[in-house]
């Protein structure tokens, strides 16, 4: 398998629920990266790891709680949703992060899709 | 914050016919990044531009990044159902990535 792979592709949880997304990376990479992809809003990025450390919180409400157990793995544990958080959750990974004025390229997952009821 | 406004955000064109995407900020950006999304999909890489002015081609598609760096506008020549998709610009700020509003276009066959 190749690529970022994300899991499950859709997910309906209710509020009250606890529930996790996982992705898998291929590609050798060092950095992942969370995004929430919302109808009408831009592509919003909640967290960046580097190297497995947290390198980046974008005032992400802690009922997101991300989870990087190696440079391979990424998580995100889901608790107490609100409705407004129903979006495509994309995983993308980059060769590196912080190494100056290069924008590293990032290759995505094909997301999951979260319902909230 | 930077922000990038793409535009038309809906276009809906005719197989064959040739369409232009922009995408402004007025923010300065060190790179510029071109990504198509197709439903149910991530998001994919088409291109990195970097230099002011700098003018690449892929295939059917020619990308141009702004003299000034702040803006990039993406050349499609005899559109294909194929090039349906969501298109997404991005701006680098050292290693951080601003995504754009986006331009959703439709190649009817």
């Amino acid at each position: 398998e190749t690529g970022v792979t994300q899991t499950p592709r859709h997910l309906v949880m209710g509020m009250t629920n606890k529930k996790s997304l996982k992705c898998e990376q291929h590609l050798g990479h060092n950095a992942m990266y969370w995004y929430k992809q919302s109808a009408k809003k831009p592509l919003e990025l909640m967290f960046v790891y580097s190297l497995e450390e947290r390198v980046e919180n974008n005032s992400v409400p802690s009922r997101f709680s991300p989870e990087c157990p190696n440079s391979s793995h990424l998580f995100l544990h889901l608790h107490t949703l609100q409705p407004e958080d129903s979006a495509l959750y994309l995983c993308a990974s980059s060769q590196v992060f912080g190494t100056g004025a290069w924008g590293q390229p990032q290759h995505f997952g094909d997301g999951t899709r979260l319902s909230i009821l | 914050t930077q922000l990038l406004e793409q535009s038309p955000q809906f276009l809906s064109i005719q197989e064959g016919e040739n369409l232009t995407v922009y995408c402004n900020s007025s923010s300065v950006f060190s790179s510029l990044q071109w990504y198509r999304q197709e439903p149910g999909e991530g998001p994919v890489l088409l291109v990195t531009v970097v230099t002011g002015g700098e003018v690449k081609k892929l295939k059917r598609l020619t990308f141009q990044f702004g003299d000034a760096r702040k803006d990039s506008s993406l050349h499609i020549t005899a559109a294909q159902p194929g090039d349906t998709g969501l298109y997404l610009c991005a701006g680098a700020v050292w290693e951080k990535l601003t995504f754009g509003t986006g331009t959703r276009l439709t190649i009817i066959p």
